[in-house]
């Protein structure tokens, strides 16, 4: 049973719009992770959380631990943005459970 | 410093067959994790190795395997190949396990896509 949901599965936004993504999960966490993979495969980490908000450039990432509950933001959106982006949980050593990932599309 | 590499990039066999992967991770990393991607499953964790020992597993069967060198390079084989295995096979390095938040920063290779005819 994947115990990580994301929503939406698909995304597609205008340029210059706000995005959020969101993640959910069931059981304790060590920490929360956020990862963007575009077309080729290539993934790229983009936040480990374990509370609180964190901020790179555009991309924002917050989590709400009573809650287990994470949101990943992109400010300004950008046709490069376009990717995959997935959010694990990760527990015990480096063990993670992934969710099945938002596809974004941002159209110029 | 160089990244995370994997050999081969690409990979086609047939049922039946073994496949062994190799991962190379950041020098100075000494946890290698390994994973599976497939349309359907999405991505799926396999298992840890740090300090040549396997430290998790993910629900896979035992045609599954590992191991860790003492330079940190990792491999991953797979036996007696079904055409379920076909996939994306990525490995990642971080630089150490629990701890400090930082440590467990995951780096990911490219991935090797094995097909199995």
């Amino acid at each position: 049973k994947n115990e990580v949901e994301q929503s939406p599965q698909n995304l597609t936004a205008q340029e210059g719009e706000f995005i959020t993504i969101n993640c959910s999960y069931s059981v304790g966490i060590s920490a929360l992770h956020w990862l963007q993979q575009h077309p080729g495969g290539g993934i790229v980490s983009l936040f480990m959380l374990s509370s609180g908000k964190k901020k790179h450039g555009r991309l924002i990432a917050t989590i709400n631990i009573q809650e287990k509950h994470s949101s990943l933001h992109i400010t300004a959106s950008h046709p490069r943005d376009s990717a995959v982006y997935i959010c694990a949980r990760r527990e015990g050593g480096n063990q993670f459970y992934f969710g099945t990932g938002t596809s974004l599309t941002v159209i110029p | 410093k160089a990244g995370v590499t994997q050999t081969p990039r690409y990979l086609i066999k047939t049922r039946g067959q073994q496949v062994t992967l190799s991962c190379s991770p950041i020098s100075g990393h000494r946890s290698v994790s390994w994973y599976q991607q497939t349309p359907g499953q999405g991505l799926q964790f396999l298992f840890e190795y740090f300090s040549e020992t396997q430290r998790n597993k993910g629900n896979f069967p035992g045609r599954f395997s590992g191991r860790q060198f003492s330079n940190s390079r990792s491999e991953m084989n797979v036996s007696t190949l079904e055409l379920g295995d076909s996939a994306l096979y990525l490995c990642a390095s971080s630089l150490a396990r629990g701890g400090r938040a930082l440590y467990n920063e995951q780096f990911f290779g490219p991935g090797t896509r094995l097909t199995v005819l």
